[in-house]
């Protein structure tokens, strides 16, 4: 079965500052995508950012980036010059693309605090 | 944009009693979930559906039920509300089968059994 692990709980970082986001997962799988979404407070969850996993090229979005090893099953998340509006739950999440069920596996989540 | 909205933010029932929860999306997508989220454990599909009068189990059915009459909504049923269900539901929807699509997610409804 295929985990989803995010093994830091809470994260904080300073305004304007670089912070990177740990994501592991385990599959037999080659053909999967993997997603980072924000959960900002009392907000609706939405996409951060998608990477195919048949693709080397590490996907970005203005100042999101990730980091994809895929031998090592590790998916990290670079922010670049946080901003207060970044403070939110970050869940990564795996999905298969052999599975029928279209089934998105998520992480415990990582709260992210940006300190003014 | 997508909107997917949900009946309610917040909501109180008593053990025992049967619990809808509606969810709502605006943008004739096929496919749509419900989302279990506790502290500590991300989120855990209960139900999804991926077309009218279809469902399918996620990894946590047991004590929900689901209805879909209509594209556009979907609803999640507790039969008999225990406290054991507290938590945070989430309803999301995406386009169609492909599993690269974005899933896109109402604001959750906060269910507390007493």
């Amino acid at each position: 079965a295929q985990t989803v692990t995010q093994s830091q709980p809470e994260m904080s970082v300073q305004e304007a500052e670089t912070v990177t986001l740990s994501c592991t997962y385990d599959t037999s799988e080659n053909n999967y995508y993997l997603f980072w979404y924000k959960q900002p407070p009392s907000r609706q969850m939405i996409l951060v950012i998608r990477q195919e996993a048949y693709k080397q090229q590490n996907a970005t979005e203005n100042r999101f980036s990730v980091n994809f090893q895929k031998a090592a099953k590790s998916f990290s998340l670079k922010i670049s010059d946080s901003q207060l509006g970044d403070t939110a739950m970050y869940f990564c999440a795996f999905i298969s693309m052999m599975d029928s069920s279209y089934k998105l596996i998520f992480g415990s989540g990582t709260r992210l605090l940006v300190r003014p | 944009d997508v909107k997917v909205t949900q009946s309610s933010r917040y909501l109180v029932k008593r053990t025992g009693e049967k619990v809808f929860l509606e969810c709502v999306q605006d943008m004739d997508h096929e496919n749509m979930f419900w989302y279990r989220q506790d502290p500590g454990l991300g989120l855990r599909l209960i139900y999804f559906s991926y077309d009218v009068k279809m469902k399918e189990k996620g990894d946590i059915p047991e004590g929900y039920s689901v209805s879909r009459e209509k594209k556009e909504r979907f609803s999640l049923i507790l039969e008999s509300a225990s406290t054991n269900q507290t938590s945070m539901y989430l309803c999301a929807s995406s386009r169609d089968a492909r599993s690269y699509n974005e899933q896109f997610f109402g604001p959750g409804t906060r269910l507390t059994v007493l």
